[in-house]
Order: structure tokens, then sequence, then C-alpha cells
């Protein structure tokens, strides 16, 4: 499967593969963090979340991996289907209810 | 459940008018928070509203505005539009204000402003 270790703004898989998608948070006193789909025209749409006294947390195909010591968030994606293609963002809880965004990556996943 | 609701879908308007948002949460929400999207400044906060009181406000001017009503729907407020107001407007809804809570975001209202 595809793995990237900084941030890019575009990932191309084939159907069946795994990905990767990473992103780094900015305040080290966030305790909460979310992954959003977002797919054309419409509204991010809830993946997984985390909280900081957690390091792993698997949904269904889904598995985010939070490194707190770099300040690091990753999503991965199993067995990546073509309705997986979207814009993916990371957010975290900053200042209350306050969401702060990653810059997205466009996931395209070729069949 | 329904999930938020945004209208209108669209809008087109011209410099210096003013433009009025709606968002329905979630039932059972209470918390309604808004952000903007554009391609060159990626996904904003503009504010979070609970029990009709604004409690947390982004780095926007003051033409931007927003209200809560009692039932927890929120309506926001762009005055003397500009181009560079042109976005994708999101609501997002969550349970309450505490930290934690996950937000879901309705469809957007795609402003442009000609």
């Amino acid at each position: 499967g595809e793995s990237v270790g900084l941030h890019l703004p575009t990932l191309s898989v084939q159907e069946g593969d795994n990905s990767i998608i990473n992103c780094a948070y900015s305040n080290s006193a966030s305790d909460y963090f979310i992954w959003y789909k977002q797919e054309s025209g419409k509204g991010p749409q809830f993946i997984i979340d985390i909280r900081s006294n957690m390091d792993k947390r698997q949904g269904q195909r889904v598995t985010v991996l939070l490194n707190k010591t770099v300040k690091h968030l990753s999503l991965q994606i199993a067995a990546t289907q073509p309705g997986d293609s979207a814009v993916y963002f990371c957010a975290e809880e900053t200042s209350g209810s306050r969401l702060t965004f990653g810059e997205g990556t466009q996931l395209t996943v070729n069949p | 459940k329904a999930g938020v609701t945004q209208t209108p879908r669209y809008l087109i308007k011209t410099r210096g008018q003013q433009v009025t948002l709606s968002c329905s949460p979630i039932s059972g929400h209470r918390s309604v928070s808004w952000y903007q999207q554009t391609p060159g400044q990626g996904l904003q906060f503009l504010f979070e509203y609970f029990s009709e009181t604004q409690r947390n406000k982004g780095n926007f001017p003051g033409r931007f505005s927003g209200r809560q009503f009692s039932n927890s729907r929120s309506e926001m407020n762009v005055s003397t539009l500009e181009l560079g107001d042109s976005a994708l407007y999101l609501c997002a809804s969550s349970l309450g204000p505490a930290g934690g809570e996950t937000q879901y975001f309705g469809p957007g209202t795609r402003l442009l402003v000609l």
C-alpha cells in the first residue's frame, strides 16, 4: 500500500491497496482530534476521532494513529475502494469547540 | 435522525449587498459552529453558539455576525459583501460546548459574490 511520511496534497492509490494519510497538528495542548472526508459538493463527513489519552483507534476499515511527541496524526484506510476518493482533513480542537483544520489530502483511488 | 441542514444551498449576490444563511442542527444538538471554506485559506472557524450565546469567535471582520435561536437553529449574516467573501459556508452542530464533542457538518451554502 501507499505510505507517506509527510503531508502531501494528493495521494493516488490502486483499488484494494492500503492508504495512509498524514497530518501534522500545531497545538501540543490539543486533546481531541478528528478526521473528516469531504466529497465534491458536500460538507465534511465525520470518519473517526481520537483523544489525546490514546495513541490508536480503529473503526471500520479505518485506523487513526496519534503521536503526541511529534504532533502527528495519520489515517490508515484498509482495502481502499473507489468510493473512498475524496479530500481528507484532519482537525484538532484548539479552543473550546473551535476546530483547526489541516490543509487536506486529495485521495484518488484508481480501479 | 436528520442531519444538519443549511439553506439556501446556493446564493449569488453582488458587492455591497448583505446575506443571511440559515442552519438547523441535528435534533438534540445545542451547539452550532460556522466555518468558511475557500481554496486559498481552507477551512476557517467563524464563530460558535450555544444557548443563544456566542462562545467563541474566529479572526473575521465585524461584517460577519451570527445568532442562535431558542430552538438551537442559527443564522449567520455577512454585510457589505466583498468579492473575497465568495466561499462555501459550513455549519456544524454538536451536543454541547464542552471539548471533545464531535461536530457534524451540513452540506454548506455556496456563496458567490459578483
